[in-house]
């Protein structure tokens, strides 16, 4: 079946610095999305890519759908306290349902 | 606009006894249908989905079942609950290619 790495598993950074998560995939996706995911709550999609090459801005989050069409990158600029939580990449191949990346776990020092 | 609700937020349930969680779809038709599990607040982990009312896929062998009684409506149950049923549930529907998910229910079996 189709698997997702994501990385980094987490990441502790300081307010103001920019991040980067990505991931890469074992087979072609055709939908690359992005969910942010606070506690307690369900996930939130911040970003979806549907063109390989895409590149889509969400205010200070930016997102590429690669070349490829098996990875893709998340960045969010200039990090501020509230950014913190759990970021799911997820893609659509030729399964019907969305595989999801394993998490990263963004926390936010002031 | 289409909104999801599951409930309810938070649940205790005593080891063996049987489980009910609902979720409803608001404001479209014939939408996918998904439960998913999360643990330790990492990873989503499919359990069912479905594309149609009585149609219900299942992605992991496992203690639960799902039911689909009505086109906005997704059932998770079980007839005797066990320790490692504990988690966080959520819902999510979709129609083609981005997943919108409910609020969760947090689960614990004691």
């Amino acid at each position: 079946g189709q698997q997702l790495n994501q990385s980094p598993q987490s990441m502790f950074i300081q307010e103001g610095e920019d991040v980067s998560m990505n991931c890469t995939s074992s087979s072609i996706f055709n939908t690359w999305l992005w969910y942010k995911q606070e506690p307690g709550e369900g996930p939130v999609l911040l970003i979806a890519l549907y063109k390989a090459g895409e590149l889509t801005s969400n205010g200070r989050l930016t997102a590429q759908f690669g070349i490829t069409r098996k990875d893709s990158f998340l960045n969010i600029s200039a990090s501020i306290p509230s950014d913190v939580g759990i970021y799911f990449c997820a893609g659509r191949g030729s399964a019907r349902q969305l595989t999801f990346g394993s998490g990263t776990q963004l926390t936010v020092l002031p | 606009s289409q909104t999801i609700h599951q409930w309810p937020a938070t649940l205790v349930q005593p080891v063996g006894s049987p489980l009910s969680l609902e979720c409803t779809v608001e404001g479209t038709s014939n939408p996918n249908l998904y439960w998913y599990r999360q643990a330790a607040g990492r990873g989503l982990q499919l359990l069912f989905y479905s594309v149609g009312i009585g149609q219900i896929s299942s992605e992991v062998p496992q203690n639960l079942s799902a039911s689909r009684p009505q086109d906005r409506q997704f059932i998770l149950s079980s007839k005797k609950l066990l320790l490692s049923d504990s988690g966080f549930y959520l819902c999510a529907w979709s129609l083609d290619t981005e997943a919108f998910f409910g609020q969760g229910t947090r689960l614990t079996v004691v």
